[in-house]
């Protein structure tokens, strides 16, 4: 089946610096999704990105579809951005399949 | 509109007993999805449910998980009798649709805890 990596696997960055997470996936996808998981526990949506790119404020996406990868950028980091970041990949099946995750501390 | 609830919020029991977790989604929508997130892990599909039906259980542990969905809205998700391994949080998300396109809202989660 597919596979799907995440890098780095932990982050600690100082308030107010930027920083890059990388999703690389195995096999051709149709739909991807970022979510962001806070320190309670809580999954939200940040963005559906099955390619192209996006952007929500601090916060964008960039999915290169054809490499079999895709990066979310968080710029000015704030403490509130602590948490882990989960790419998610589905495929033709719409069989949905999380990576591994990114664990961000960002330290005032 | 509100959110997907989850209950119990946590939970601990001994090995070999049973357990049993309850979903209300959002109103409307179609799609049910119970994920299975262990400590340091991202969250592994159990169950998916399109209206009552479902559509995926590949990864369901049939031997000691059970999961409905009654008349298309509520959901429970059974586990008898649990191991150590079962120790995790119970992740229940509805989507007005199938797909990740529909987008995805999740509960709170249940935590459990094997003993």
């Amino acid at each position: 089946g597919i596979q799907v990596e995440q890098s780095p696997p932990d982050l600690i960055l100082q308030e107010g610096a930027n920083s890059t997470l990388r999703c690389n996936f195995s096999d051709s996808v149709n739909n991807l999704q970022w979510f962001h998981q806070n320190p309670w526990g809580q999954l939200i949506n940040l963005f559906y990105i099955p390619s192209g790119t996006k952007q929500n404020g601090r916060l964008s996406a960039t999915t290169v579809a054809t490499e079999r990868y895709s990066l979310l950028y968080i710029s000015s980091s704030q403490t509130t951005d602590s948490g882990v970041y989960f790419c998610a990949v589905a495929t033709s099946y719409d069989k949905v399949i999380f990576g591994p995750g990114t664990s961000l501390s960002v330290i005032p | 509109e509100a959110g997907v609830a989850q209950s119990p919020r946590y939970k601990i029991i001994e090995k070999r007993q049973s357990v049993a977790f309850w979903c209300n989604p959002i109103s409307g929508h179609a799609t049910l999805y119970w994920y299975q997130q262990i400590l340091g892990q991202g969250p592994k599909l159990l169950i998916q449910f399109q209206n009552n039906g479902v559509v995926d259980d590949s990864q369901l542990p049939k031997d000691r998980f059970s999961a409905e969905r009654l008349k298309g809205v509520d959901s429970t998700l059974k586990i008898q009798p649990a191991k150590l391994e079962d120790s995790a949080v119970y992740l229940c998300a509805s989507s007005p649709n199938r797909g990740l396109d529909y987008g995805y809202t999740f509960g709170s989660g249940t935590r459990l805890t094997v003993v």
